[in-house]
C-alpha cells in the first residue's frame, strides 16, 4: 500500500466551490477506487475504475466526479452540487485481472467545509 | 446487490482474551472475504483474507472461518494485546457480473482491548 499516494492530507472548502482531490499509484494496478467514510462509520464506495478512460458510479456518485486519463491517476472532483461533503475520502486500487480481489488503501484525505 | 452485516459494533476485551468479529453476508456467488484493521486517522490494511475453497486460514494469532452455506465469515484474535485496539471491517465482494470488481464492507467493529 506504499505505492498509493494521496494529497492533500487536509482540504478545505468553501461554499459552492469545487476541490479535487488526487489519487496516484505506481503499482501497475488497473482497478481503482474512491470511498467516503463518515465519523464512527464504514466505507461506501463513490466511484471506481476498471481500466483507462472508464469509470462506474459506486453507491454514492450524486455531487462527485472522476477521470481515468491515465492508468497511475484517478482524481476525484467534489463539486458544489455534494452538500455534506465533511469526511474521509480513501482511494484504492487492485490488480485487475481478476474478480474479487484485494483492495489496498493510500493514507486518505480529510475534507473539510469552512 | 450484496449487502453486509458486522457484529458487534463494539467489542472491549482484557488483554490476552479472545475477540471474535462476525460478518454475514448475503450474495451466494462471493467467494473471497477480506479483513481491514484501521487505526485512528489512518488507512484501512489488509489483515487477513479467505477464499471459499477454504473453511479456515491462520496467520499467527489472526483467524479467518467461513461457513458458506450460513453465509456468514468472523474474525478470530486470539491472545489480545493492546495494540490490537482498533477498527476492524470485513468486506464482501459486491455481486452481479458487473459489480464483482467491487467490495461492499460491514459498518465495521471497534476494538478496545483493556491492559
Amino acid at each position: 500500500d506504499g505505492g498509493i499516494t494521496q494529497s492533500p492530507k487536509y482540504l478545505f472548502r468553501k461554499e459552492g466551490q469545487n476541490v479535487t482531490l488526487s489519487c496516484e499509484q505506481n503499482l501497475n494496478h488497473d482497478a481503482m477506487y474512491w470511498y467516503r467514510q463518515d465519523p464512527g462509520q464504514g466505507l461506501r464506495l463513490i466511484y471506481y475504475s476498471q481500466i483507462v478512460n472508464d469509470f462506474q458510479k459506486g453507491d454514492i456518485a450524486e455531487g462527485y466526479s472522476v477521470s481515468r486519463e491515465k492508468k497511475e491517476s484517478f482524481p476525484l472532483t467534489v463539486t458544489s452540487a455534494q452538500k455534506n461533503p465533511t469526511a474521509f475520502y480513501l482511494c484504492a486500487s487492485s490488480p485487475g485481472g481478476q474478480l474479487q480481489e484485494t483492495q489496498y488503501f493510500g493514507p486518505g484525505t480529510r475534507l473539510l467545509v469552512l | 446487490g450484496e449487502n453486509v452485516e458486522q457484529h458487534p459494533s463494539t467489542l472491549s476485551v482484557q488483554e490476552g482474551d479472545s475477540a471474535v468479529i462476525k460478518c454475514t453476508y448475503s450474495d451466494s456467488a462471493s467467494n473471497y472475504f477480506p479483513w481491514y484493521k484501521q487505526e485512528l486517522g489512518k488507512r484501512p490494511q489488509l489483515i487477513i483474507d479467505i477464499r471459499s475453497n477454504v473453511g479456515e486460514k491462520k496467520d499467527q494469532r489472526i483467524a479467518v472461518t467461513l461457513n458458506k452455506t450460513a453465509k456468514h465469515f468472523s474474525l478470530h484474535i486470539t491472545e489480545t494485546q493492546p495494540e490490537d485496539s482498533a477498527v476492524y471491517f470485513c468486506a464482501a465482494p459486491g455481486g452481479g457480473m458487473d459489480s464483482s470488481y467491487k467490495l461492499i464492507f460491514g459498518s465495521g467493529t471497534r476494538l478496545l482491548v483493556r491492559p
